[in-house]
């Protein structure tokens, strides 16, 4: 079965700075999608991230930017320029692609925190 | 504009009551799921629904049920055998893998379900 493991329970981060947030996985497939996603203090989950596996290329989209080491089985989260509105929970989630599969494993969170 | 909304946003169930959470969207997406968040923890499956008519168990599917009579709306009765319902609910959807589509859940804006 797959897991997904998010080990930095808390971070901080200065604002303006760049943080990092980790997540590794366990798989025995080879094509997948891994995605971030983003739960301020209101809860609505809101996608922030996503990549293929079949990718090299890391996904970007502006000021966030992920590092997908495959055979580390990693995807790392990274923060740029950071804002007091990038404070929440964040989650990295993990979905199969083979036909018929639907099922999202997520991890259980960090929370960022973003200092003033 | 599309989307998927929950309601209500907060829900209070009485000792022995079953209750309904509402979850609704109109992205024309075919797989809807139901997930419970405890505070400190990640999200967790209770049901999923890949097409109209049919449905799986989740990680935590004991003392809850849903339905899919409509391919908009997949409403969670939580049920008076789970013995601790207080948590936050969230509702998600997503589309069915075709050809280079890329597959995203989506999420509606929860709903705190409270037991008096």
């Amino acid at each position: 079965a797959q897991t997904v493991t998010q080990s930095q329970p808390e971070m901080s981060v200065q604002e303006a700075e760049t943080v990092t947030l980790s997540c590794t996985y366990d798989t025995s497939e080879s094509d997948y999608y891994l995605f971030w996603y983003k739960q301020p203090p209101s809860r609505q989950m809101i996608l922030v991230i996503r990549q293929e596996a079949y990718k090299q290329q890391n996904a970007t989209e502006n000021r966030f930017s992920v590092n997908f080491q495959k055979a580390a089985k990693s995807f790392s989260l990274k923060i740029s320029d950071s804002q007091l509105g990038d404070a929440a929970m964040y989650f990295c989630a993990y979905r199969s692609a083979l036909p018929g599969t639907y099922k999202y494993i997520f991890g259980t969170g960090t929370r960022l925190k973003v200092l003033a | 504009d599309g989307g998927i909304t929950q309601s209500p946003k907060y829900l209070f169930r009485k000792e022995g009551q079953n209750v309904t959470l509402s979850c609704e969207q109109n992205l024309n997406h075919d797989a809807m799921y139901w997930y419970r968040q405890d505070p400190g923890q990640g999200l967790r499956l209770i049901y999923y629904s890949q097409i109209v008519n049919d449905f799986q168990k989740g990680d935590i599917a004991e003392g809850y049920s849903v339905s899919r009579e409509k391919k908009e709306s997949f409403p969670l009765t939580v049920t008076s055998a789970q013995k601790n319902p207080t948590a936050f609910y969230l509702c998600a959807s997503s589309i069915r893998r075709t050809s280079g589509v890329q597959e995203t859940q989506y999420f509606g804006p929860g709903t705190r379900l409270l037991v008096l």
